[in-house]
C-alpha cells in the first residue's frame, strides 16, 4: 500500500518569499510522484513529476521539486511567490503496479502583500 | 475535445434520488479515471477504465455506486440513492495510454451537494 502525507494543510508566505511545501510518502517499491495545482472551480493541472532519473525535476511555473528516498520525501519548492501561485497543491504517489494515483490531502497556499 | 469535459458542473438531488455523472474524456484517451474529492478527505479514487472495462473498481464506495464507458469514449458515473455523504466534487480524468507517468488531464469536475 501506498500513502502520502502533506504537512500543513495551510501554508501563508509573501509575495517575493520563497515557497516549501511538504510532502512524504509511504511506499514498499519505488514511487513515482507527482505535484498537482488545483485553482478555485477547476481541475487538478499537473506540476511536475518523478518517475526515474534525476531527482531534481523541474515543473511549470518555476516550481520544483526534490526526490529524496532517504528522506522519503517530495517536498515543492519555489524561490519566489507570486500572488498568482496561490491555490491548492497536491502531492501524490503512485508505485507502478497499478494505474490510480493516491493522493494527499493538499495545502492551501496563500501569498500575501 | 481539446480538454476533458464533465457534466452537469453543479448538480443539487435530494436524497434518495439517482444522479448521472458524464465524463467526455479527450479523444483518443484510452484510460479514464474517476476520483471524489471531499471536504478535508483529499482526492480519492473510484474507478479506472482501460476502453470500455473497469479493471480497477476497487474504490467505489459502495453498490449504490456503478460506472461504465461506452464506446472507449464517454463515460457515466450513477449514483443511486444518493446519500448526504455523497456530497462531493466528482473529477474524471484522462491518459493517452494506461499509465500514472505520461500524466492525467483531469475535468473541472461535478460539484454534486445532496440535501
Amino acid at each position: 500500500a501506498q500513502s502520502v502525507t502533506q504537512l500543513g494543510s495551510h501554508v501563508s508566505v509573501s509575495e517575493g518569499a520563497l515557497v516549501l511545501l511538504r510532502c512524504n510518502y509511504s511506499s514498499s517499491v519505488p514511487p513515482y510522484l507527482f505535484w498537482y495545482v488545483q485553482y478555485p472551480n477547476q481541475g487538478l493541472q499537473l506540476l511536475l513529476k518523478y518517475t526515474t532519473g534525476a531527482t531534481l525535476v523541474k515543473g511549470i511555473n518555476g516550481f520544483e521539486a526534490e526526490f529524496k528516498k532517504s528522506e522519503t520525501s517530495f517536498h515543492l519548492t519555489k524561490p519566489s511567490a507570486h500572488m498568482s501561485d496561490a491555490a491548492e497543491y497536491f502531492c501524490a504517489v503512485s508505485t507502478g503496479t497499478a494505474s490510480k494515483l493516491t493522493f494527499g490531502t493538499g495545502t492551501r497556499l496563500q501569498v500575501t502583500l | 475535445g481539446a480538454g476533458v469535459s464533465q457534466s452537469p458542473s453543479n448538480k443539487v438531488t435530494e436524497k434518495g434520488k439517482d444522479v448521472e455523472l458524464r465524463c467526455d474524456p479527450i479523444s483518443g484517451h484510452t484510460a479514464l479515471y474517476w476520483y471524489r474529492q471531499s471536504l478535508g478527505q483529499g482526492l480519492e479514487f473510484l474507478i479506472y477504465f482501460q476502453g470500455n472495462s473497469a479493471p480497477d473498481k476497487s474504490g467505489l464506495p459502495s453498490d449504490r455506486f456503478s460506472a461504465e464507458r461506452t464506446g472507449g469514449s464517454v463515460s457515466t458515473l450513477t449514483i443511486q440513492r444518493t446519500q448526504q455523504e455523497d456530497s462531493a466534487v466528482y473529477l474524471c480524468a484522462s491518459s493517452l495510454v494506461e499509465g500514472f507517468h505520461y500524466g492525467y488531464t483531469f475535468g473541472s469536475g461535478t460539484r454534486l451537494t445532496v440535501v
